[in-house]
């Protein structure tokens, strides 16, 4: 089946520090690709999103760029600030399984003044 | 921008008690879903509908069942809390054109079952 694997947390960097956060995933199909972000107390919201090989999403300084080679869909940012702590979900939904998502465990980013 | 509207914020029940949560979407989207959220788990699906009516099972549907009445309500009901089922619970919402269509979320309702 579908499995999405991100990079456990927690992430603490300082403020305008450089942002990886590694996402695989494994699907039968042809995937479309999503980053989801949840500030504390609240839902998750779309961050970005890819649907085929070699796009880049981006969104707020965010990019993440879908590579079937590596079945890979890392989330990058080039300065955080403290407004980015939050938990970040990778997630995938394979033209398979419908409007399904498979999400990753979640990776909580904390960003210090 | 889309509206996925959660009933609750906050809701605190006893052991034993029918709890029903409730959803509401203003998108006219046919897909709805049901999630938990636990620490080092992720979310994981509970219940999904694809139209008025209809509902399909998803990963950990065990002691939950779901009602669609309206397409634009989705509720969510535990027929017997248990304290396992202290949680936070998200609802979710998208139209079902395509795979590349995100789902849109509420603001989530944190459970405790006394």
């Amino acid at each position: 089946g579908d499995s999405v694997t991100q990079m456990e947390g927690p992430v603490t960097l300082s403020e305008e520090a450089f942002l990886t956060i590694n996402c695989t995933y494994t699907a039968t199909g042809y995937p479309s690709l999503f980053w989801y972000v949840q500030y504390p107390g609240e839902g998750l919201q779309l961050l970005l999103k890819a649907t085929k090989a070699d796009d880049k999403g981006s969104n707020k300084g965010f990019e993440a760029t879908y590579r079937k080679e590596t079945t890979s869909f890392h989330l990058e940012k080039g300065s955080v600030q403290v407004s980015d702590s939050a938990v970040y979900f990778c997630a995938l939904s394979d033209d398979n399984a419908g409007n399904m998502l498979t999400f990753g465990g979640g990776t909580r980013l904390m960003v210090k003044p | 921008d889309v509206k996925v509207t959660q009933s609750s914020r906050y809701l605190v029940k006893r052991t034993g008690e029918k709890v029903f949560l409730e959803c509401v979407q203003d998108m006219d989207h046919e897909n709805m879903f049901w999630y938990r959220q636990d620490p080092g788990l992720g979310l994981r699906l509970i219940y999904f509908s694809y139209d008025v009516k209809m509902k399909e099972k998803g990963d950990i549907p065990e002691g939950y069942s779901v009602s669609r009445e309206k397409k634009e309500r989705f509720s969510l009901i535990l027929e017997s809390a248990s304290t396992n089922q202290t949680s936070m619970y998200l609802c979710a919402s998208s139209s079902p054109t395509g795979t590349n269509q995100p789902q849109h979320f509420g603001d989530g309702t944190r459970l405790s079952i006394l």
